[in-house]
């Protein structure tokens, strides 16, 4: 069974603190993905990962970062977080050129 | 850029009934893909959907994907209350080999 876990489901955080994402999937995908969604806009990429190392930015990838040190990883991180970056983050792997994308449960962050 | 436009937006139905959603662009996409999302979890795929005027059934859903493949329509017969959730839909742009434009989705909830 394909499983993509992502390993906090709810944060709350204060406006400027470091924040830590982490997601691991066990398909041995070479692709990752890190989307936000928000109610009446869906669901947006902000960073999207290749290989190991590798790294492309999404629609949305300001005030983020991502690393990706080993293959089943995909960290995402808000170097300062701010209360517009309250939302859903969802991590999502897929094999190359592969057109189902697997999805893990969510993170809910909320930042006051 | 290339959107998807989802239609309707909230759909609200008594057990039993029959419903469709819809989801449009004016962009061709190499292949259509269906979600569902129930509430605080990841989306879930249903079907991918390559060639156009392809038709796929699930149980008591049908998926069709428009022949221009620029459109893709989800029927549901005989609803049941397990099917609430959130329907989206993603297609893959012919230029990309990862990257998904995705709906903001059609909230459907069947009432027992």
């Amino acid at each position: 069974d394909v499983k993509v876990t992502q390993s906090s489901r709810y944060l709350v955080k204060r406006t400027g603190e470091k924040v830590f994402l982490e997601c691991v999937q066990d398909m041995d995908h070479e692709n990752m993905f890190w989307y936000r969604q928000d109610p009446g806009l869906g669901l947006r990429l902000i960073y999207f990962s290749y290989d190991v190392k590798m790294k492309e930015k999404g629609d949305i990838p300001e005030g983020y970062s991502v690393s990706r040190e080993k293959k089943e990883r995909f960290s995402l991180i808000l170097e300062s977080a701010s209360t517009n970056q309250t939302s859903m983050y969802l991590c999502a792997s897929s094999r190359p050129s592969g057109n189902t994308i697997y999805f893990g449960e969510g993170s809910w962050l909320t930042v006051v | 850029t290339q959107l998807l436009e989802q239609s309707p937006q909230f759909l609200s139905i008594q057990e039993g009934e029959n419903l469709t959603v819809y989801c449009n662009s004016s962009s061709v996409f190499s292949s259509l893909q269906w979600y569902r999302q129930e509430p605080g979890e990841g989306p879930v795929l249903l079907v991918t959907v390559v060639t156009g005027g392809e038709v796929k059934k699930l149980k008591r859903l049908t998926f069709q994907f428009g022949d221009a493949r620029k459109d893709s329509s989800l029927h549901i017969t005989a609803a049941q209350p397990g099917d609430t959730g959130l329907y989206l839909c993603a297609g893959r742009p012919p230029d990309s080999n990862y990257k998904l434009t995705f709906g903001k989705g059609t909230l459907l909830t069947v009432n027992p």
